[in-house]
């Protein structure tokens, strides 16, 4: 079984600072991948960033970073210059060989950016 | 990347009647994934639908009240039949490559 693990329920940020969001996931898969998603109040799930268990480097695009730790088995996201546009839901997921092509998802963290 | 149409974007139903919300890819995809996320909530996968056989249900959900089409390789659809108040979520589509993208989401309220 998979399990994804985000601990903070709710995050508050300044403008323009950069914040860590937390994902820890627990998988006996040799195999598998991590995924950071943006929820908006409007309720659609828009794709950030994505790491592969064998990539050694960890990903970036644009702001968001993947802090990617094998061995602690964590995969926090972090965004730099954080904008007000930024304050939505974030979720964690991962995907592993044995679960075929379904997502597992952790329970998500509340991002506000205050100005 | 995918782009994922889906429909409609928001709806409010009676008690009792069905809801069918459809999902268009603008590239043929193998699997395609029906969730579910309660007020609240993470997302829960409802169903794998493949293109020529029946869809693959979760535990928790049953065809008769989740029926699931796939007529193509671009394109499917998710009736949620005889709705109730706990039916009221967010429904999204979802197709895969090596990353995983959603349509916007159907907003379902039933009153």
């Amino acid at each position: 079984a998979q399990k994804i693990t985000q601990t903070q329920p709710g995050m508050f940020v300044q403008e323009k600072e950069a914040v860590t969001l937390d994902c820890t996931y627990d998988t006996s898969d040799q195999s598998y991948g991590l995924f950071w998603y943006k929820q908006p109040s409007s309720g659609e799930m828009i794709f950030l960033i994505y790491q592969g268990s064998y990539d050694e480097q960890n990903a970036t695009e644009g702001r968001y970073s993947l802090n990617f730790q094998k061995a602690r088995k964590s995969a926090n996201l972090v965004i730099s210059a954080s904008q007000l546009g930024d304050s939505a839901m974030y979720f964690c997921a991962m995907r592993g060989e044995t679960s075929g092509s379904r997502l597992t998802f952790g329970e998500g963290t509340q991002l506000t950016v205050n100005p | 990347s995918a782009v994922i149409s889906q429909k409609p974007s928001r709806d409010i139903c009676q008690r009792g009647t069905s809801l069918t919300i459809q999902c268009q890819v603008d590239s043929q995809v193998t699997m395609m994934f029906w969730y579910r996320q309660q007020p609240g909530q993470s997302l829960t996968l409802i169903a794998t639908a493949n293109q020529g056989s029946e869809a693959t249900y979760e535990s928790g959900f049953v065809i008769d009240k989740f029926p699931i089409s796939r007529p193509n390789l671009t394109f499917s659809t998710l009736t949620v039949s005889n709705l109730s108040p706990e039916d009221s979520s967010i429904y999204l589509c979802s197709v895969e490559y090596t990353e995983a993208f959603f349509g916007q989401g159907t907003r379902l309220t039933v009153v």
